[in-house]
């Protein structure tokens, strides 16, 4: 089937610092993927995409790399601020197509500190 | 306008009553959709419309209701909602063809 596993959080650095949170997954075929974000009291945000093996998502400072060969769509920052606390989630649409159900990830909280 | 509107923000509701939370967006999507979120975790998907029709049910139990009256709102009838019912609830959509949703901010809902 098709399934997303993401780090467990909580993660929590301090500013200016370097970010990585793993994301993994498992389809059949060939799924886009993407990393949503969820700012306190708020709706989730897309953060940034990739619908192809190699492609890579970026956004804010955010990137993403679609590598098909370790399955895994790993989301990184280099220098992460107290604005970038919040929930990311990484997803996948399974048949990279429209109306199709997004398979979220379990979420990763990150809290950055001053 | 590249939001999705919910309203209310926030709703308390008795076990026994009915109550309905409302979604609109102006964007031209075709595609709708209604998802569940409890504290911490992942949003659950619903349902979704596709050009107004109920494409997806995720096995949803019948004390929620959706209707899509038209292209641009989507609303979710409650009633007889139990206390484990209480969660955020996201409308989302979509262009069709086009997999990037747009999530409203939502309905936090706690039925007593």
């Amino acid at each position: 089937g098709n399934s997303v596993t993401q780090m467990e959080g909580p993660v929590t650095l301090s500013e200016e610092a370097f970010l990585t949170i793993n994301c993994t997954y498992t389809a059949t075929g060939y799924p886009s993927l993407f990393w949503y974000v969820q700012y306190p009291g708020e709706g989730l945000q897309l953060l940034l995409k990739a619908t192809k093996a190699d492609d890579k998502g970026s956004n804010k400072g955010f990137e993403a790399t679609y590598r098909k060969e370790t399955t895994s769509f790993h989301l990184e920052k280099g220098s992460v601020q107290v604005s970038d606390s919040a929930v990311y989630f990484c997803a996948l649409n399974p048949l990279n197509s429209g109306n199709t159900p997004l398979v979220f990830g379990k979420g990763t909280r990150l809290s950055v500190i001053a | 306008d590249t939001e999705v509107t919910q309203t209310p923000k926030h709703l308390v509701m008795g076990m026994t009553n009915k109550k309905s939370l409302k979604c609109e967006q102006h964007m031209g999507h075709r595609a709708m959709y209604w998802y569940k979120q409890k504290a911490k975790k992942p949003p659950e998907l619903m349902f979704v419309y596709s050009y107004e029709k109920l494409s997806i049910n995720e096995s949803v139990p019948s004390r929620f209701s959706p209707e899509c009256p038209n292209s641009s709102l989507l609303n979710l009838h409650l009633h007889a909602l139990q206390p484990e019912d209480s969660a955020l609830y996201l409308c989302a959509s979509s262009r069709t063809g086009n997999e990037k949703l747009f999530f409203g901010s939502g309905t936090q809902l706690s039925v007593l």
